[in-house]
């Protein structure tokens, strides 16, 4: 089965520090890869997403990910944290079978000023 | 403002209970889709369509629960004889399927509250 692992519940960091939101895949074959971020109260945005090509992706606010094949990787990164970075971020996967997103369960990250 | 739109933005609703959502996608997209969101998790897919032809329903989406975008358009999401545990965010998202893998746009959601 196809899913995705967000394993840090919450994320902690100072602002202008970088920040780290890991994601792991499991997928069959090729992956198509996503970042989404959620404000309170409201949908998701789209950041970024990895369908193939260069393994840095560049996104939205200044964010980035990583696609690492080996270490069946997705980390989204910011090289200096803003306070009004803190939200919810959601990794995801597209099924391959159809077309439909595969979401972890979520991390928070919280920038402290 | 062009993006996905969703009413109500709130329902609150008693067991047992029919209610019905709208979603209207960003006009050129010929794909849309639902999801269910409950606390502390991440979207859960429930259906969609391209055009006015649902393609996948999840096993998630019991018979109580009906999708239909008649005019490959707006899109309406309808629970029967709702239950305490259909309690949940409800996003809508659209995409415009060319090649590749297009990016969903989800809009606001709709939260149900059934009491």
């Amino acid at each position: 089965a196809q899913s995705v692992a967000q394993p840090e519940d919450q994320v902690n960091v100072a602002e202008g520090n970088p920040l780290t939101v890991k994601c792991t895949y499991s997928v069959s074959g090729n992956p198509y890869l996503f970042w989404y971020v959620q404000y309170p109260n409201r949908g998701l945005q789209f950041l970024l997403k990895y369908i193939t090509g260069d393994n840095l992706v560049k996104g939205s606010y200044g964010f980035e990910a990583e696609f690492n094949k080996s270490q069946t990787s997705f980390h989204l990164k910011k090289p200096s944290a803003l306070v009004s970075d803190s939200a919810l971020y959601f990794c995801a996967v597209r099924d391959i079978w159809a077309d439909k997103l595969i979401f972890g369960t979520g991390t928070r990250l919280q920038v402290f000023p | 403002d062009t993006g996905v739109s969703q009413d109500p933005r709130h329902k609150i609703t008693k067991r047992g209970q029919n209610v019905t959502f709208r979603c209207d996608p960003i006009s050129e997209h010929n794909r849309l889709y639902w999801y269910r969101q409950t606390l502390g998790q991440g979207p859960e897919f429930l259906t969609y369509f391209q055009n006015e032809a649902q393609l996948e329903k999840s096993r998630l989406l019991s018979d109580r629960f009906s999708a239909e975008r008649p005019k490959g358009s707006f899109s309406t999401l309808e629970i029967q004889r709702t239950e305490q545990g259909d309690s949940a965010m409800y996003l809508c998202a659209s995409s415009q399927r060319t090649s590749g893998s297009g990016e969903q746009y989800f809009g606001p959601g709709t939260r149900l509250t059934v009491t």
